[in-house]
């Protein structure tokens, strides 16, 4: 079993503000970096898939940074909106679509 | 976007009873689909990964016999909780990729079971 540990376990911060957490993974064995939002009841959503070291990526007002040789991802909400209240998972590919997860930042945006 | 159903979403059995879970991919085809797991406050936990047309691979420690998978066709996979017992509560959830390697994988919303 991989060893995915994210941070914050859990994060409120107020309408507007912006925030980042943390995604720890192991630098060896890389093949990818996945970031899923999932909000209560629902399925869980792909944000992003990042293979390369370097890679930056942006969805609307969410984006995330990638450094594989010191095994790394940083997501980031600019303005967060209520609506982005969720739990962040981050889940580490040594390829074949082996995914480890991590237990997620759960995120709540107080209005 | 890809769809994937799952049902039921929720199930309470009885110990030593068999439960089914059914995965769907809704509007694509999926080669591969994924079976996870969660306790409670622990993270998504990979148990198979079926493949359609072919046994299933199971992970370190999780038992085939116990847990039957069939992927009979490119748009259902479906888990068999047999003789469940107490410990097998538990948050089951599957996935479907386009691809291998890389790809996103879509999840269903996932079946709380809890074996009473």
């Amino acid at each position: 079993i991989l060893n995915v540990e994210q941070s914050p376990q859990s994060l409120h911060v107020q309408e507007g503000d912006s925030t980042n957490f943390t995604c720890s993974f192991p630098s060896s064995n890389f093949y990818a970096l996945h970031w899923y939002r999932w909000e209560t009841a629902k399925s869980p959503e792909a944000l992003f898939v990042m293979t390369l070291n370097g890679d930056e990526k942006k969805k609307g007002r969410i984006s995330a940074t990638l450094n594989t040789k010191e095994g790394y991802s940083y997501l980031y909400i600019k303005g967060s909106q209520p609506e982005d209240s969720a739990t962040y998972l981050c889940a580490f590919e040594t390829g074949a679509n082996n995914l480890f997860f991590g237990t997620g930042t759960r995120l709540t945006v107080i209005p | 976007g890809a769809v994937v159903s799952q049902h039921p979403s929720r199930v309470i059995c009885k110990s030593g009873t068999s439960v089914k879970i059914e995965c769907r991919s809704l509007d694509f085809q999926a080669t591969t689909m994924f079976w996870y797991r969660q306790f409670p406050k622990q993270s998504l936990m990979l148990m198979a990964t079926s493949n359609e047309g072919s046994k299933a691979t199971y992970e370190q420690g999780v038992e085939k016999d116990k847990f039957l998978i069939n992927h009979a066709s490119l748009t259902l996979s479906t888990l068999t909780v047999t003789s469940a017992h107490p410990e097998d509560s538990s948050f089951y959830i599957c996935s479907a990729s386009l691809g291998t390697g890389g790809y996103e994988q879509y999840f269903g919303p996932g079946t709380r079971l809890t074996v009473t």
